[in-house]
C-alpha cells in the first residue's frame, strides 16, 4: 500500500519561502507523477503542480513564478518550495500522486502551513 | 484555465435518500473527470475516474455518469459515513482544476 507524508515547518514569515517534503513509501516513486495541492481553511481545492520521476515539471500559472519542485528518486522524495509566502499562502498542503489514469489515487494526511511573523 | 462549477454547494438528506449532484466543466473534457470525497480533517479520497468508473473498493452505491461538459455524481441510498464534501476534478487539461465543492449532510 503506497503511503504519502508530508513534512517541513508548520510556521513561516511573511516573504520567506515554503518547503516541504514528501515521503513516498510502500512503493516506488519512479514513473508517475507527484502532486502538490492546497486547501485554505474552509476553501477548496487548489493543485498547485506536479513533478514526474525524470523532474519534469507543470505547475499552475497562477503560482508558477513562485513554486519550485524537485525529486529525489534515492530517497523516494518530492519537495515543494514557495516563495515570497503571504498570509494568503496560509493552508493545508498535500502532497498525492497521480497515477496511470491521471487521477488523484494516493493522498498524504496533509500538513498545515501558517504564514505569519 | 478550465473552470468547473458544481450544484448544489451543500444539501441536506435523509438516510437511504438518493443524492445527486453536478458538475459542470467551462469546455469539453471529454469523460477526463474525478469524484472525491473529504471527510472533515482528512484528506480527499478517490471514488470515481474516468467519470463514471469507480475505484476498487468504493461501494456501489456511489456512481458517476457523464462527459462533455456535464456530469452527475449519485450516491444511491445515502449512508451516515458519507457525510462530507465531495468535489469533482477535470483533468483533461492543465492545469488540473477542481469544482468548489458539495457539503452533504443528514437531515
Amino acid at each position: 500500500q503506497v503511503q504519502l507524508q508530508e513534512s517541513g515547518p508548520g510556521l513561516v514569515k511573511p516573504s520567506e519561502t515554503l518547503s516541504l517534503t514528501c515521503t513516498v513509501s510502500g512503493g516506488s516513486i519512479s514513473s508517475y507523477y507527484w502532486s502538490w495541492i492546497r486547501q485554505p481553511a474552509g476553501k477548496g481545492l487548489e493543485w498547485i503542480g506536479r513533478i514526474y520521476t525524470s523532474g519534469s515539471t507543470n505547475y499552475n500559472p497562477s503560482l508558477k513564478s513562485r513554486v519550485t519542485m524537485s525529486v529525489d528518486t534515492s530517497k523516494n522524495q518530492f519537495s515543494l518550495k514557495l516563495s515570497s509566502v503571504t498570509a494568503a499562502d496560509t493552508a493545508v498542503y498535500y502532497c498525492a500522486r497521480e497515477g496511470l489514469g491521471q487521477s488523484l489515487d494516493y493522498w498524504g494526511q496533509g500538513t498545515l502551513v501558517t504564514v505569519s511573523s | 484555465d478550465i473552470q468547473m462549477t458544481q450544484s448544489p454547494s451543500s444539501l441536506s438528506a435523509s438516510v437511504g435518500d438518493r443524492v445527486t449532484i453536478t458538475c459542470q466543466a467551462s469546455q469539453d473534457i471529454s469523460n477526463y473527470l474525478n469524484w472525491y470525497q473529504q471527510k472533515p480533517g482528512k484528506a480527499p479520497k478517490l471514488l470515481i475516474y474516468d467519470a463514471s468508473n469507480l475505484e476498487t473498493g468504493v461501494p456501489s452505491r456511489f456512481s458517476g455518469s457523464g462527459s462533455g461538459t456535464d456530469f452527475t455524481f449519485t450516491i444511491s441510498s445515502l449512508q451516515p459515513e458519507d457525510i462530507a464534501t465531495y468535489y469533482c476534478q477535470q483533468y483533461d487539461n492543465l492545469p488540473r482544476t477542481f469544482g468548489p465543492g458539495t457539503k452533504v449532510d443528514i437531515k
